[in-house]
């Protein structure tokens, strides 16, 4: 089955323990992105990779990591997480060239 | 101006009506539209994308669009309580790549 997977699920943590949150596709998709989701400000994007070692800022950057080094990963990193990233947080991939992006379950992140 | 605007309703319709959703963006270069729907505490799920002028139809779905009013809706005919969700209008801007802006969504409710 084609999909987007993210893990954990749900996490609550406290202040400034590290985390990371896993991300994979099975689409063979090149680009890949993360979004949070916050009442009254709909989704907006952290960072994004268009292919393998590529990556860059989105609106939304400060306080996370990225890396990409397989086609198919792409994990969120939260050095030091502050109750200000307490959030809904999505992956989603495509294809180059395509906007058609296909979104994983979502990770609840609560930070203490 | 926000890039990506829609109302955060709740629209309510009665069972079997036609609902309508409208967006308007800011980019006048923008040429593709999607639409997802998300129902609560789920990941968004894209039901129609369109990029020329007029109309586009799928099943119950109807995607408007009208690039000189920088202006494009969703119309759901039979609306049915199944249809209750969010709904993101995203847009992919001038320049943006792979990137798609979202608007903060409307919330339909169709009541029987």
């Amino acid at each position: 089955e084609a999909q987007v997977t993210q893990n954990p699920r749900y996490l609550i943590t406290v202040t400034g323990k590290k985390l990371t949150v896993t991300c994979s596709q099975n689409m063979n998709h090149e680009y890949m992105s993360w979004y949070r989701q916050d009442p009254g400000l709909g989704l907006r994007q952290i960072y994004y990779s268009m292919n393998v070692e590529v990556t860059d800022k989105g609106d939304v950057p400060e306080g996370y990591k990225v890396s990409r080094k397989e086609k198919r990963n792409f994990p969120l990193i939260l050095e030091s997480p502050s109750p200000n990233q307490t959030s809904l947080y999505f992956c989603a991939s495509s294809f180059a060239g395509s906007s058609e992006q296909f979104f994983g379950p979502g990770t609840r992140l609560t930070v203490l | 101006q926000k890039e990506v605007e829609q109302n955060s309703g709740p629209l309510s319709v009665p069972e079997g009506a036609i609902a309508s959703l409208n967006c308007t963006y800011s980019d006048r270069g923008s040429q593709s539209f999607f639409w997802y729907r998300q129902y609560s505490g789920k990941s968004p799920e894209l039901i129609m994308f369109i990029y020329s002028n007029g109309d586009k139809e799928d099943g119950r779905f109807t995607a408007q669009l009208n690039k000189a009013s920088q202006y494009v809706s969703l119309l759901i005919r039979d609306s049915q309580p199944s249809d209750s969700a969010t709904y993101l209008c995203a847009v992919k801007l001038t320049g943006g790549g792979n990137k798609l802006t979202f608007g903060t969504g409307t919330q339909l409710k169709v009541e029987l």
